[in-house]
């Protein structure tokens, strides 16, 4: 079964421009949540989505947004990027997102803003 | 204070011998899961284990192991028969809160494994 899947891979953007990422989850795993990973640190939660209503939400400015689709895929929307926002965006996903579900991650997207 | 602790720097390991990972966390809540994930120089975070707050084993996953001190707030991550495949960073992470509750994961800032030949 394929895992997580994200795309684009790589992405360079100039500040002010506005981004979407995409991330598939795993069959079957109704969650899907999204973590910011600046180079050198662990990954920071930014949101969590389970059956398309937003669960949580990290802390982050509202340039930040994301959103759930009904065959469970999800995307994250960041506008008017700044220099800060390059970074591997990760997506995981979890069969319920239920505390105690196991977190499977993609292999992310590596976002550059020039 | 940080919720997740990691300060060993740089840590080598001579292939096919044990070594481990440490990591100390801080929470009030008494139901919390702790994890470990791998991440490669590609990116992805590859889960290893999972301790539970109320398991009273601790878990274990074929070479990996999580030494679990709870009146210590340690979860320590035991790696033996070191490959040159675990060459990685490992993230020590905590999910706190009720069963119901969302599942966001608090990481450590990690911890660089080199494996000698």
């Amino acid at each position: 079964d394929a895992g997580v899947t994200q795309s684009p891979t790589h992405l360079i953007k100039t500040r002010g421009q506005h981004v979407t990422l995409r991330c598939s989850p795993i069959s079957g795993h109704k969650s899907v949540s999204w973590y910011q990973q600046v180079l050198g640190q662990g990954p920071q939660f930014i949101f969590q989505y389970y059956e398309k209503e937003e669960r949580g939400r990290g802390n982050f400015p509202d340039r930040f947004s994301a959103r759930q689709f009904p065959n469970y895929s999800s995307e994250l929307n960041v506008n008017a990027l700044l220099l800060g926002d390059s970074a591997l965006y990760l997506c995981a996903s979890s069969m319920t997102g239920a505390s105690g579900d196991i977190q499977y991650f993609g292999a992310g997207t590596r976002l550059s803003v020039l | 204070a940080q919720k997740i602790t990691q300060t060993q720097p740089g840590m080598f390991v001579q292939e096919k011998e044990a070594v481990t990972l440490d990591c100390t966390y801080d929470t009030s809540d008494q139901s919390y899961g702790l994890f470990w994930y791998k991440q490669p120089s590609s990116g992805e975070m590859i889960f290893l284990i999972y301790q539970g707050s109320y398991d009273e084993q601790n878990a274990t996953e074929g070479r990996y192991s999580l030494n679990f001190q709870k009146a210590r707030k340690s979860a320590n991550l035991v790696i033996s028969a070191s490959q040159l495949g675990d060459s990685a960073m490992y993230f020590c992470a905590m999910r706190e809160g009720r069963t119901g509750a969302n599942s966001k994961l608090t990481f450590g800032k990690g911890i660089t494994l080199s494996v000698r030949p």
